[in-house]
């Protein structure tokens, strides 16, 4: 089983509906991250968290929402979608530890949204 | 703030050929370098990693990279490509106790006969 896992990992909708992408990590880290990729943009931070109780904006947070439900745990939610929320979504993790504060990220396998 | 520029957004190799993926970093200290590779329809794989120390590093599947403070760059290597090599490279930027990896924007490589 993959270490991070995204669910799910394929997802068309319609504008205005609200969409939920969960993300599960086995490996124990703390902090959790959430990017988008669009092509010829790369990744892009939405939001970060760096423990249960510490939730923050990235770079692109507005039509977006989060929830950190355990340590292992943190969902996206799109409250109303709209078409130029198509993209991979990706989730991520890393781990603040001694000694292992390197800033390295984790991947899941990615989530595609289709918003039509 | 901290950026990267992967300023090449397609590179054709032939197989066999050797490889060359440029990135340039902006950051005031001293910082942490990543390169990642994502294969099609997969996430993101580390492939290595700069902190300090030996300014040559190497990672998976035969790539190395090599940190030139005086440039600001972290260029991706190797001397061979393989036709399994095809995928889009990111190459991100971090710093100890800052933990948001700033990515550039991508280079995919495609890989001739």
């Amino acid at each position: 089983d993959a270490d991070v896992t995204q669910t799910p990992r394929n997802r068309i909708t319609k504008t205005g509906k609200r969409i939920m992408l969960e993300c599960s990590q086995t490996k124990g880290h703390d902090r959790m991250y959430w990017y988008r990729q669009d092509p010829g943009l790369g990744l892009q931070l939405i939001y970060y968290s760096f423990d249960v109780k510490d939730i923050n904006k990235g770079e692109i947070s507005d039509g977006y929402s989060v929830s950190r439900q355990a340590q292992a745990k943190f969902s996206l939610s799109l409250e109303s979608a709209i078409p130029n929320q198509t993209a991979l979504y990706f989730c991520a993790t890393s781990d603040s530890g001694t000694g292992a504060d390197t800033g390295e990220l984790f991947f899941g396998e990615g989530s595609r949204l289709t918003v039509l | 703030a901290q950026s990267v520029t992967q300023p090449d957004i397609h590179i054709t190799v032939s197989e066999g050929a050797s490889l060359e993926l440029r990135c340039n970093y902006s950051y005031g200290a001293t910082p942490y370098l990543f390169w990642y590779v994502q294969s099609p329809g997969q996430g993101l794989q580390l492939l290595l990693k700069y902190f300090s120390g030996d300014t040559l590093v190497q990672g998976i599947k035969g790539f190395e990279a090599e940190f030139k403070r005086s440039q600001s760059s972290f260029n991706l290597r190797k001397p061979s490509v393989h036709w399994s090599d095809a995928a889009e490279y990111f190459c991100a930027v971090g710093a100890r106790g800052f933990q948001k990896l700033v990515f550039g924007t991508g280079t995919r490589l495609l890989v001739s006969p």
